[in-house]
C-alpha cells in the first residue's frame, strides 16, 4: 500500500492569504487526487492532479481558486487561494494504486481561516 | 449523478457485531470502499468491493454487496472499543476511477 504524507498538518490563515499543501507518496502513482472535507461533512473531489498537464477540476472548482501542482509521480501541490472563512475545511491528498484499484489517502490538512 | 447514503449513527457494545449500511444509486459502479475515520485523522482504507462479488471477507470485516438493491454493507465482528469511528462508503464507477462518490459517514460508537 502507499504511504502518503501531507505538510502543514494544520494551519490558521487570515482571510486574503493563500496557503500551499504540499502532498508525497512513498511511491509512483499514476492518478493523486485532492479532496476537501467541510466541517462535519463528507469528502467532495476537488481535482484530480495529472502528472504533466493541468489539473482535471470537479464542477464548482476552478484553478484560480485552487490551483494544482504535480510536477512528477511522487509529488503534488495544492494551494488555497485568497482564503475565506468558507475556506476552512480538511484538505485530503489521494493517490490511486492502480494495480488493485485500492486509493489511499494522506492524512490531511485541517485548515482554519480566520 | 451517483449519490450515496448512510445513515449517521450506530451504538453497539463490546464484543458485539456492528453492520454498518449503505445504499448508492448508479448501478454501473464498479468499486465500492469502506473508509476507517479517526478524530483528528485521515481515512484509512479498511477493504474494498468489486461488484461482480457479493461478499468479501478479511479477517473480523465482512462485505456484503447487493447489487440488484445497490445496498452494501460492513459488518465487523467482536467490535471493539477501537472500532469506534467514522465509517465511510465510497463508489466509484469504471472510467472515474479516483472520482470516489462518498457517503456522509457513520459515526459508530462502541460502549465498554
Amino acid at each position: 500500500s502507499a504511504v502518503i504524507s501531507q505538510k502543514p498538518s494544520r494551519d490558521i490563515c487570515q482571510r486574503g492569504t493563500s496557503l500551499t499543501i504540499q502532498c508525497q507518496v512513498d511511491s509512483q502513482v499514476t492518478m493523486m487526487f485532492w479532496y476537501r472535507q467541510q466541517p462535519g461533512q463528507s469528502l467532495t473531489l476537488i481535482a484530480t492532479a495529472n502528472q504533466g498537464s493541468e489539473a482535471t477540476y470537479e464542477s464548482g472548482f476552478v484553478i484560480d481558486k485552487f490551483p494544482i501542482s504535480r510536477p512528477n509521480l511522487t509529488f503534488s501541490t495544492l494551494t488555497v487561494s485568497n482564503m475565506s472563512p468558507e475556506d476552512s475545511s480538511i484538505y485530503l491528498c489521494s493517490a490511486d494504486d492502480s494495480t488493485n484499484n485500492e486509493q489511499f489517502f494522506g492524512p490531511g490538512t485541517r485548515l482554519t481561516v480566520l | 449523478g451517483e449519490d450515496v447514503e448512510q445513515s449517521l449513527f450506530l451504538s453497539v457494545r463490546e464484543g458485539d457485531s456492528s453492520v454498518i449500511n449503505c445504499t448508492y444509486t448508479d448501478s454501473s459502479s464498479t468499486y465500492l470502499y469502506w473508509y476507517k475515520q479517526e478524530p483528528g485523522a485521515g481515512l484509512q482504507l479498511l477493504t474494498y468491493i468489486f461488484s461482480n462479488m457479493d461478499m468479501k471477507q478479511d479477517q473480523r470485516l465482512t462485505v456484503l454487496l447487493n447489487k440488484k438493491d445497490k445496498h452494501l454493507s460492513l459488518r465487523i465482528a467482536d467490535t471493539q472499543t477501537g472500532d469506534s469511528a467514522i465509517y465511510f462508503c465510497a463508489a466509484a464507477g469504471e472510467g472515474s476511477q479516483g472520482n470516489l462518490i462518498f457517503g456522509k459517514g457513520t459515526k459508530l460508537s462502541v460502549k465498554p
